[in-house]
């Protein structure tokens, strides 16, 4: 079982620029979130999908947007990027309806710099 | 809007000490409180709270939640170089229609010195 992967594990961009990070699953989870990670603080909720459809969303501008695949898995798109958007991105997975304890499992994130 | 705050930012300690790291919070809809490791990138869950009064350990760590005072605490004895990392404290809470939500703290940076 691979668990939560994500790709690309480093990425720079320019300012204005737009982005696309992916995620796949941890097998048998159907629900990704994700989160915004800046230095030296901890996760920020962006939001959450299950079957295609946002369903929550954090304190994130409109610039934020995201999609699910049939197969569960995920993309993040950022747009008109700004230096701010700088950070750690992560992705976790979990079954719907269930307790995030250990089925929220976390990839090991995507390392985004904007200049 | 749910809040989480952890004390202290960072701690320096020398191997074989024990540290204490709090966590207070103030969220609706609670459903439990979780404690992750990240030494790296992707955090690595070490517990799950949900009852007051009960500790969970693990090793040389252990937590404990407080429910009526909205707080936790992780401990960790004879503390080694590998202990060194961020930890996280995130609480769960119920966003509805079967969804959960973590909302993290900023994490207390834990270095271990030989």
């Amino acid at each position: 079982d691979a668990g939560v992967t994500q790709s690309p594990t480093h990425l720079i961009k320019t300012r204005g620029q737009q982005v696309t990070l992916r995620c796949s699953p941890k097998s048998g989870h159907d629900t990704v979130s994700w989160y915004q990670q800046a230095l030296g603080q901890g996760p920020q909720f962006i939001f959450q999908y299950y079957e295609e459809e946002e369903r929550q969303r954090g304190n994130f501008p409109d610039r934020f947007s995201g999609h699910q695949f049939p197969n569960y898995s995920s993309e993040l798109n950022v747009n008109a990027l700004l230096l701010g958007d700088s950070a750690l991105y992560l992705c976790a997975s979990s079954l719907l309806g269930t307790s995030m304890n250990t089925e929220a499992f976390f990839g090991q994130g995507t390392r985004l710099t904007v200049v | 809007e749910d809040k989480v705050v952890q004390s202290p930012l960072s701690l320096v300690v020398h191997e074989g000490d024990t540290v204490t790291l709090n966590c207070s919070y103030e969220v609706t809809n609670f459903r439990s409180l979780l404690w992750y490791k990240q030494e790296k990138k992707a955090p690595t869950f070490l517990f799950m709270l949900t009852s007051s009064g009960i500790e969970k350990k693990s090793g040389r760590l252990s937590s404990i939640l407080d429910k009526k005072e909205l707080f936790s605490i992780l401990n960790i004895t004879a503390t080694q170089t590998g202990d060194s990392a961020v930890y996280l404290c995130a609480v769960e809470s119920y966003s509805g229609a079967g969804s959960y939500q973590l909302t993290f703290g900023k994490g207390t940076k834990l270095s271990v010195i030989p």
